[in-house]
């Protein structure tokens, strides 16, 4: 069983188009994230969910919408795609809280491809 | 707000040759630390992690890494580096309270590059 699991793995569209990539976890943990990694491999937190509470939300226009339905599934809707929003996005769950380490257990990445 | 710096972009080293990639960090607060290792076209995998006591940690293949608190570095090592072990590496620290408290933050990376 895939610990952390991304769809689409591939997403290639149109600027202007809207698009979603949807993120589950089977680890029972309270928290999931959202990373974008650029062009240049850096990686940037975009949203963290704690227990379907946003905790996080980094500078990140409002063109990218996260969605928690619940503490398992963390989705990303981003309206009028641009150029500059291809990249991979990676989803990623830790248990925060006393005694856990935060360690966070990423997926396997989703690349946008924007043209 | 805590920061993480990799100061070499990219490592090129010879099979069986010894590598250490480097690792700095700036916090106000206790942290955890940790790299990740990126495979091309692959996710991140925790690769060690320091949490508290001994400040060295080791990984099963061999990585290992040293935590400085007084120069506040996380420097990873390996004696012997093989052709397998070509991928890119992240250094990590998440803070143990305040305000950025969750919040994973990564170095730039730096990509290990292992020639036979």
């Amino acid at each position: 069983d895939t610990a952390v699991s991304q769809t689409p793995k591939y997403l290639v569209t149109q600027m202007g188009n809207d698009k979603s990539i949807k993120c589950e976890q089977n680890l029972g943990h309270d928290t999931m994230y959202w990373y974008k990694q650029d062009s240049k491999k850096f990686l940037k937190i975009m949203f963290s969910y704690n227990n379907k509470e946003l905790i996080i939300n980094e500078t990140v226009p409002n063109r990218f919408s996260p969605k928690s339905p619940d503490k398992a599934h963390l989705n990303l809707h981003i309206n009028s795609l641009e150029l500059g929003d291809s990249a991979v996005y990676f989803c990623a769950s830790s248990q925060l809280g006393a005694g856990n380490t935060g360690e966070l257990f990423f997926g396997e990445g989703s690349r946008l491809t924007v043209l | 707000a805590q920061s993480v710096t990799q100061l070499d972009s990219q490592v090129p080293v010879f099979e069986e040759a010894p590598v250490e990639l480097r690792c700095n960090y700036s916090s106000s607060v206790s942290v955890y630390l940790f790299w990740y290792v990126q495979y091309p076209n692959q996710g991140l995998q925790l690769l060690l992690k320091y949490l508290s006591g001994s400040t060295l940690v080791k990984s099963i293949n061999g990585f290992e890494a040293e935590f400085n608190k007084s120069q506040t570095s996380f420097h990873l090592r390996k004696p012997s580096v093989h052709i397998s072990d070509t991928a890119e590496y992240f250094c990590a620290v998440i803070e143990l309270g305040g305000t950025s408290y969750g919040k994973l933050t990564f170095g730039q990376g730096t990509i290990l590059t292992v020639h036979p």
